[in-house]
């Protein structure tokens, strides 16, 4: 069964630290690009970053650039979020997804096709 | 604020067809795909449509989606309670290095 299962998350204090992890099984993790995606309590869906198979690629939305850095070990089928300078704004369940390629040459197409079911970070003095 | 823009709100009686708009703008819907998402409530989300109109396997063909220029469409036909949930559009936007964006989400209530 493809599975993605997050852990990490738990209570912090403004401006501390957290490193969340995402374990991946049932398909070829190196063979896929990943995502984190965050949801703020009772708001909607927020990507946070990408990171391409082989770690070549990385992209962070505005919002987390130069705060936190994504990164993976294939070998260990896994993928990281370590999370610095953390603000009461940063407060969201994380998801870590898959991301799937579709189409043909000249013409692919992405679309993030496996969430896992997230983990709770609260940013809170 | 959300990049693509829905409704925030959506309803329809069980039986009916409803559909929730996404907007968006050249460097997102109008030069990229559109895929959908449901999130059932205190769920995480699930793939509902990716390139704008293709279901994965195990959706149900009740669901669609389209696109025109830089907007897109998803439309829920034969309405059912289990359908309530909350819906969000997406697309990779070409702008400031790449990144996905999303809308903000349309609740939709079965009446």
């Amino acid at each position: 069964e493809v599975q993605l299962v997050e852990s990490g998350g738990g209570l912090v204090q403004p401006g501390g630290s957290l490193r969340l992890s995402c374990a991946a099984s049932g398909f070829t993790f190196s063979s896929y690009s990943m995502n984190w995606v965050r949801q703020a309590p009772g708001k909607g869906l927020e990507w946070v970053s990408y990171i391409s198979s082989s770690s070549s690629t990385i992209y962070y939305a505005d919002s987390v650039k130069g705060r936190f850095t994504i990164s993976r070990d294939n070998a260990k089928n896994s993928l990281y979020l370590q999370m610095n300078s953390l603000r009461a704004e940063d407060t969201a369940v994380y998801y870590c997804a898959r991301e799937k390629k579709g189409g043909s040459w000249n013409d692919y197409y992405y679309y993030m096709d496996v969430w896992g079911k997230g983990t709770t970070v609260t940013v809170s003095s | 604020q959300s990049v693509l823009t829905q409704p925030p709100s959506a309803s329809g009686t069980p039986g009916q067809r409803v559909t929730i708009s996404c907007s968006g703008s050249s460097s997102n819907i109008g030069s990229n795909t559109v895929n959908w998402y449901q999130q059932l409530p205190g769920t995480a989300p699930k793939l509902l449509i990716y390139s704008n109109n293709q279901r994965p396997s195990g959706v149900p063909d009740r669901f669609s989606g389209s696109k025109s220029g830089t907007s897109a469409s998803l439309a829920i036909s034969g309405l059912q309670s289990e359908d309530e949930a909350d819906y969000y559009c997406a697309a990779w936007d070409d702008s400031l290095n790449g990144r996905w964006v999303f809308g903000g989400g349309t609740k939709l209530t079965v009446l």
